[in-house]
């Protein structure tokens, strides 16, 4: 079975601050897809990114980094230069690659993420 | 155009009642999802349905009946609704074999 964790139920920071969010993951397979979700305050859930097991080159997009780090089963990510409007839950979440159910995720608790002016 | 979008986006109701959530992908995707999301705001699937058959049913109550009739739409009905069926559902479709999820909007379920 497949698990995420993410640590940090809650950060709270000033903007303009720097601050990264925890991922762990656990799964035997050895293919397997991990991704980002923000949750906004209105409550959609909008894809950041995906990443597959064979790809460990960290990604940069925008004021939006992460690093993935299969030594240690963790996939964090970074947001540079916090706002405001980066308020929100951050949700980790894995999945198997090839599996017939497509892309069933297993999420992580999730980070409510606070950014302050 | 919305990808993915499920309606109503809110459906307050009460306990004992039949509700149907409908959702459509525009995706041509052959995968869609039912996820819910409870109060402390865990995300857990519940349905998965691929070019219209089951494949993914966790231990959900047999009040929640998901319908597929064709690859674009994955419908939720629930009966006799309970207090604790109240949360945020969402839809999702992806490609099969794994890769993208897209979700829908979420529908609030309030149950009183």
């Amino acid at each position: 079975a497949q698990k995420v964790t993410q640590a940090q139920t809650e950060i709270s920071v000033v903007e303009k601050e720097d601050v990264t969010l925890d991922c762990v993951y656990e799964t035997r397979d050895t293919t397997y897809y991990l991704f980002w979700y923000k949750q906004p305050p209105s409550g959609e859930l909008v894809f950041l990114i995906r990443r597959n097991s064979f790809d460990e080159q960290n990604e940069i997009s925008g004021r939006y980094s992460w690093n993935f780090q299969k030594s240690t089963s963790s996939f964090n990510f970074t947001i540079t230069a916090s706002q405001v409007v980066d308020s929100a839950v951050y949700f980790c979440a894995l999945s198997l690659e090839g599996e017939t159910s497509g892309s069933r995720l297993t999420f992580g608790e999730g980070t409510q993420l606070t950014v302050n002016p | 155009d919305t990808a993915v979008s499920q309606t109503p986006k809110y459906l307050v109701t009460q306990m004992g009642n039949d509700k149907s959530i409908k959702c459509e992908q525009n995706l041509g995707h052959d995968t869609m999802y039912w996820y819910k999301q409870d109060s402390k705001k865990f995300l857990k699937i519940m349905f998965s349905y691929n070019n219209k058959e089951l494949i993914i049913n966790e231990t959900v109550p047999n009040r929640f009946s998901p319908k597929s009739p064709d690859k674009a739409h994955l419908n939720l009905h629930i009966n006799s609704l309970e207090l604790g069926d109240s949360a945020v559902y969402f839809c999702a479709s992806s490609p099969s074999g794994g890769g993208y999820a897209f979700f829908g909007q979420g529908t609030r379920l309030t149950v009183v």
